[in-house]
């Protein structure tokens, strides 16, 4: 099965600078990667994904690349902001099944 | 956003008690799901239904039973839980079943057991 594995664990940042969160999965079948981010307290929201036809994709601050030679994908946040602080959790799932494996989060903390 | 919605919110039960968890979704979506949320752990998989047919169980106690009557409604029977059992409890849905639609999640029921 997919096996997906998210570092770091822990991520501090001052507000204004970017964060990066790497993200590696197992399984070449793998073509679609979703990112949520999980306030306190509240549910998972997707805040972006890409599909393996694409290799990078952006919404305003937030982008995603996609290495699917070295299965992994990372996201990119710029200009930082308080509100960014969250856990952000990557995933990939593979075609044909219900079934997305995610990964163990990142908790990001934006420092004002 | 409303689309996925679950109750309780919170739940406080002793092992020997029977609950129910339930959620229902208003996105018209073919896909539902369970998952476990724990401290310091990625989110568990429990079930997944496509078109109202369980098509994944990951090897879940069968102290959790669920169950789906329809594409709006899931529910997660619970059983004789243990302590390890407690954590946020969530539900989603996906539009396809194929796995490459974003999934909607709930609020989560958080389940302490006693």
């Amino acid at each position: 099965g997919e096996n997906v594995e998210q570092h770091p664990s822990t991520l501090s940042v001052q507000e204004g600078d970017s964060a990066v969160i790497k993200c590696t999965y197992s399984d070449s079948a793998s073509n679609y990667f979703p990112w949520y981010k999980q306030e306190l307290g509240k549910r998972p929201q997707l805040i972006i994904d890409i599909r393996s036809n694409v290799g990078e994709k952006k919404d305003q601050r937030i982008a995603v690349t996609l290495n699917k030679t070295a299965k992994h994908f990372s996201l990119h946040i710029t200009e930082t902001q308080p509100e960014d602080s969250a856990v952000y959790f990557c995933a990939a799932s593979i075609p044909g099944y219900q079934k997305v494996t995610f990964g163990t989060g990142t908790k990001l903390q934006v420092i004002p | 956003e409303t689309g996925v919605t679950q109750t309780p919110r919170h739940l406080v039960m002793g092992m020997t008690n029977k609950k129910s968890l339930k959620c229902e979704q208003h996105l018209g979506h073919n896909a539902m799901y369970w998952y476990k949320q724990s401290a310091k752990k990625p989110l568990e998989l429990m079930f997944v239904y496509s078109l109202e047919e369980r098509v994944e169980n990951n090897s879940v106690p069968s102290r959790f039973s669920p169950e789906c009557p329809n594409s709006s409604h899931l529910f997660l029977h619970l059983h004789t839980l243990q302590p390890e059992d407690s954590a946020l409890y969530l539900c989603a849905s996906s539009q396809d079943n194929q796995g490459l639609q974003p999934q909607h999640f709930g609020d989560g029921t958080r389940l302490s057991i006693l």
